[in-house]
C-alpha cells in the first residue's frame, strides 16, 4: 500500500518567506510526527499529534513554527518568516496509534532558505 | 533529559566484513531503543527494535542488536555486510507512554569497500 507522502520534496525560498510543507500519512495510523533533520545534528522531534487529542508542540523551535491536521489525516507544517537556520530536511511519520508501534517514514521535504 | 550517543560519525568496512556500530543511550526509564537506516534521499527504515525479553533482538536485513543495561548500550552487527548496506544508520530511544517521541542520535555513515 501507499506510504508517507511529503510535498514538495524540495522548497527553496527567500528568507522572510513563509512556507507550508504537507504530510499525508498512512491511511488508518492516527498518530503523526513531524521531525527535522539538520545536517549533523540528527533528528529532532517537531510535533505530535495523536487522534483527536491536543497535539504535543514540545519540539517546536520557535511560535514561528505551527502544525495542524485536519480531519485527522493530512497534516501541514508552517513556518512563518523563514530564517537560514530554518534550512533542513523535514521528515513527517505515521504510526498506528502509539504504544511503540513503528514509526513509518516519508521521503521528507528539502527546505533551504535563501 | 534522556540523550543518545553515536561516537562514530563515519565507518568504512569491506564488502563481506563484519560490522558493529555502536550506540550508547542516557535514559532514568527503562528504555525502548531502535535502529533506523536511511539511504540517500529515502525516509527512515526501522531495522529492528527492543522493548523487554531477549536482550539480543534480530532485525530486518540480517542485522541484530544487544542490549546491554549495564553499559547503556544497543549496538548494531552485521556478520558480513552488503554493498547495498551503505547507508546512514540511526539509534533513538524512548519510553513506555513516551509515544514514538523518539530521541535519535546524530547517525553514523557506513561506506561499504568493494
Amino acid at each position: 500500500g501507499a506510504g508517507v507522502s511529503q510535498s514538495p520534496s524540495n522548497k527553496v525560498t527567500e528568507k522572510g518567506k513563509d512556507v507550508e510543507l504537507r504530510c499525508d500519512p498512512i491511511s488508518g495510523h492516527t498518530a503523526l510526527y513531524w521531525y527535522r533533520q539538520s545536517l549533523g545534528q540528527g533528528l529532532e522531534f517537531l510535533i505530535y499529534f495523536q487522534g483527536n487529542s491536543a497535539p504535543d508542540k514540545s519540539g517546536l523551535p520557535s511560535d514561528r513554527f505551527s502544525a495542524e491536521r485536519t480531519g485527522g489525516s493530512v497534516s501541514t507544517l508552517t513556518i512563518q518568516r523563514t530564517q537560514q537556520e530554518d534550512s533542513a530536511v523535514y521528515l513527517c511519520a505515521s504510526s498506528f496509534g502509539t504504544g511503540n508501534s513503528p514509526l513509518h517514514f516519508g521521503n521528507g521535504t528539502r527546505l533551504t532558505v535563501t | 533529559a534522556q540523550s543518545v550517543t553515536q561516537p562514530d560519525i563515519h565507518i568504512t568496512v569491506s564488502e563481506g566484513a563484519s560490522l558493529e556500530l555502536r550506540c550508547n543511550y542516557s535514559y532514568g526509564a527503562t528504555p525502548y531503543l531502535f535502529w533506523y537506516v536511511q539511504s540517500p534521499g529515502q525516509g527512515l527504515q526501522l531495522l529492528l527494535k527492543y522493548f523487554s525479553g531477549d536482550t539480543l533482538v534480530q532485525g530486518i536485513k540480517g542485522f541484530e542488536a544487544e542490549f546491554k543495561r549495564s553499559q547503556s548500550s544497543f549496538n548494531l552487527r552485521k556478520p558480513s555486510v552488503h554493498w547495498s548496506d551503505a547507508a546512514e544508520y540511526f539509534c533513538a530511544v524512548t519510553s513506555w507512554g513516551g509515544g514514538n517521541k523518539l530521541t535519535f542520535g546524530t547517525g553514523t555513515q557506513l561506506k561499504v569497500e568493494l
